[in-house]
């Protein structure tokens, strides 16, 4: 089935820890995104990828850092700069102007 | 900057009755627009996208364009209570690759 996977579901964070969320594609899409969403409110882009090995920031890319070694992956790093993490972390992939599909999401708690 | 304006709600609709949802956008230029669908702690999934003025229909779902007012509209009719959920319009920011994104508008479908 193709798609996009994103791992764990839920992440627990201490302080001043940095943890990584997975998000895997197998739709052969050239592009990938990490969004953020907090309770009741939109999506807010944090780093956006149009090809392997390129990636640039979004609206609120401060705290995070990302890397695209592969056309499939596109894992994002919550630093421990990011001093409010707590949030429900969308990924996403498309081919140019065209749908963005998500993944199921993650969900990131401060312990 | 591109802007997407959506009323936040929540739009509360009797079951069998008739939603519509609106969504203004601030570029004359915009020439794909897309509706999403969240449920509750549950990723965005698209319902329709519309790239030319006047109407485009899928099942229960009608989308409504109107470039010159700069507005797309989403009906939905013959509300069913599973159509409860917060629905995101889109469209295309600077980049061939961004969606600027609504915050959402919250619809409740009262049996």
């Amino acid at each position: 089935d193709g798609g996009i996977t994103q791992s764990p579901k839920y992440l627990f964070r201490k302080e001043g820890q940095n943890v990584t969320l997975s998000c895997e594609q197998n739709l052969n899409h050239d592009a990938m995104y990490w969004y953020r969403q907090d309770p009741g409110q939109g999506l807010r882009l944090i780093y956006y990828s149009q090809i392997v090995n390129d990636f640039q920031k979004g609206d609120i890319a401060e705290g995070y850092s990302v890397s695209r070694e592969k056309k499939e992956s596109f894992p994002l790093t919550v630093t421990s700069a990011q001093k409010n993490p707590t949030a429900f972390y969308l990924c996403a992939s498309s081919r140019a102007q065209e749908t963005q599909y998500f993944g199921p999401g993650t969900r990131l708690l401060v312990l | 900057q591109k802007e997407v304006e959506q009323n936040s709600g929540p739009l509360s609709v009797p079951e069998g009755a008739i939603a519509s949802l609106n969504c203004t956008y601030s570029d004359r230029v915009s020439q794909s627009f897309f509706w999403y669908r969240q449920y509750s702690g549950k990723s965005p999934e698209l319902i329709m996208s519309i790239y030319s003025n006047g109407d485009k229909e899928d099942g229960r779902f009608t989308a409504q364009l109107n470039k010159a007012s700069q507005y797309v509209s989403l009906l939905i009719r013959d509300s069913q209570p599973s159509d409860s959920a917060t629905y995101l319009c889109a469209v295309p920011g600077d980049s061939n690759y961004q969606l600027i994104w609504g915050a959402g508008t919250k619809l409740i479908i009262k049996p």
